[in-house]
């Protein structure tokens, strides 16, 4: 079965720092792009960021570049979303999704994780 | 920054046909898509490449694309297609964008 498992939310104060991971299984990891996609509670999707197959192009919204970095570890089938200076209105569900196509860029998502749940508080 | 526009609400009777819009400017040069996201769920892709669907999902959905707006339309709708619905659109590398969502009610 094709399965992606967010895990390392949760609170932490506006300034701070948080690292969020995806687990992916069912799949060739490697041959697929990844993506981190946000919703704020009660609010819509907001794109957050892409990283390519093979992990060598990275992709950021407005909204976090300069602050987010993404990357990942194709030998350990997990792509992470390191977050920096994290401010209240990046509180959101953050989910990891995989994109529908092999060895493309941009697209559809047809596999979501569950969602980790980032709160930026004090 | 590119924006995709959806009405916040569509209310349908049951077994009548919902049509959920996404407009946004030059909508016809990019790809499009469609999402469901039921109370409390992840996000589930429901159409695909403009009017195809993924395995297990009805085929009261379908969805057309032209012009500035893209239409996704559920025929003879049910309970279970209670939920909120999202286009998405990309053109290029880095340029995907969600729309702003629409709550069906049934």
């Amino acid at each position: 079965e094709v399965q992606l498992l967010e895990s390392g939310g949760g609170l932490v104060p506006p300034g701070g720092s948080l690292t969020v991971s995806c687990a992916a299984s069912g799949f060739t990891f490697s041959n697929y792009a990844m993506n981190w996609v946000r919703q704020a509670p009660g609010k819509g999707l907001e794109w957050v960021s892409e990283i390519s197959a093979s992990g060598g192009s990275t992709y950021y919204a407005d909204s976090v570049t300069g602050r987010f970095t993404i990357s990942r570890d194709n030998s350990k089938n997990t792509v992470f979303l390191h977050m920096n200076s994290l401010r209240a209105e990046d509180s959101a569900v953050y989910y990891c999704a995989k994109l529908l196509y092999s060895h493309s860029v941009s697209g559809s998502f047809d596999i979501w994780g569950q969602g980790t749940m980032v709160t930026v508080s004090s | 920054s590119y924006e995709l526009t959806q009405p916040p609400s569509v209310s349908v009777s049951p077994g009548q046909t919902a049509s959920i819009t996404c407009s946004g400017d030059k909508l016809g040069d990019k790809y499009v898509c469609w999402y469901q996201q039921k109370a409390g769920q992840s996000p589930a892709l429901v159409i695909y490449q403009d009017n195809k669907r993924p395995s297990g999902i009805p085929e009261r959905f379908s969805a057309s694309h032209s012009g500035n707006t893209a239409t996704l339309t559920i025929s003879e709708t049910q309970a279970m297609d209670e939920a909120d619905y999202y286009c998405q659109a990309w053109g290029s590398v880095a340029a995907t964008v969600f729309g702003t969502g629409t709550k069906v009610t049934v």
